[in-house]
């Protein structure tokens, strides 16, 4: 079945470091990819999404570009702040499968001063 | 932008009661709406599928009994955790996908529930 593993957390970085959140799936036929982020006691927020290979989607500084060969969609951001502390979620969903999402296990990021 | 409420925010209810959680599609009709449950620190484990104007989806191991779900128009679909135990005690998440095809689903700020 479908599936999404990320790298493990927590991960913990200095404000304006490089950011990179490895994420794999594995699903049958072309799924769509997203991350999502969960801010303290909070739902989830849409952060980006692709659906097809090659895209690359990109919000606030944070880009993952979807990866058929490699079958992966790496959450990366070029300088991080103290503000992007959250739980980064990536999660897939396959074709004709109404919307439903399969969510990787989470990384915890937490950027100090 | 389509949005999903969720209702309430939280929750403290003694074992043995029920307790009933809203999700409401503000501006946007969804036939469908997703249920999800997250541990402390762990990811979002699919519960079930809520279908309007017909019976929810189960995941498997999810017991149909004590988690209720009903769709009751295209705008709300609600849960409810009957005869509650401390072991129930989760945040609940629900989430609606967007009113357009392809639109990604969206995420209402969750229930946290908490069983004494």
């Amino acid at each position: 079945g479908n599936s999404v593993t990320q790298m493990e957390g927590p991960v913990t970085l200095s404000e304006e470091a490089f950011l990179t959140i490895n994420c794999t799936y594995t699903a049958t036929g072309y799924p769509s990819l997203f991350w999502y982020v969960q801010y303290p006691g909070e739902g989830l927020q849409l952060l980006l999404k692709a659906t097809k290979a090659d895209d690359k989607g990109s919000n606030k500084g944070f880009e993952a570009t979807y990866r058929k060969e490699t079958t992966s969609f790496h959450l990366e951001k070029g300088s991080v702040q103290v503000s992007d502390s959250a739980v980064y979620f990536c999660a897939l969903s396959g074709r004709n499968q109404g919307g439903k999402l399969i969510f990787g296990q989470g990384t915890e990021l937490s950027v100090k001063p | 932008g389509a949005v999903v409420s969720q209702h309430p925010s939280w929750v403290i209810c003694k074992s043995g009661t029920s307790v009933k959680i809203e999700c409401r599609s503000l501006d946007f009709q969804a036939t469908t709406m997703f249920w999800y449950r997250q541990f402390p620190k762990q990811s979002l484990m699919l519960m079930a599928t809520s279908n309007e104007g017909s019976k929810a989806t189960y995941e498997q191991g999810v017991e149909k009994d004590k988690f209720l779900i009903n769709h009751a128009s295209l705008t709300l679909s609600t849960l409810t955790v009957t005869s509650a135990h401390p072991e129930d005690s989760s945040f609940y998440i629900c989430s609606a996908p967007g009113g357009s095809a392809g639109s990604p689903l969206h995420f209402g700020n969750g229930t946290r529930l908490t069983v004494t």
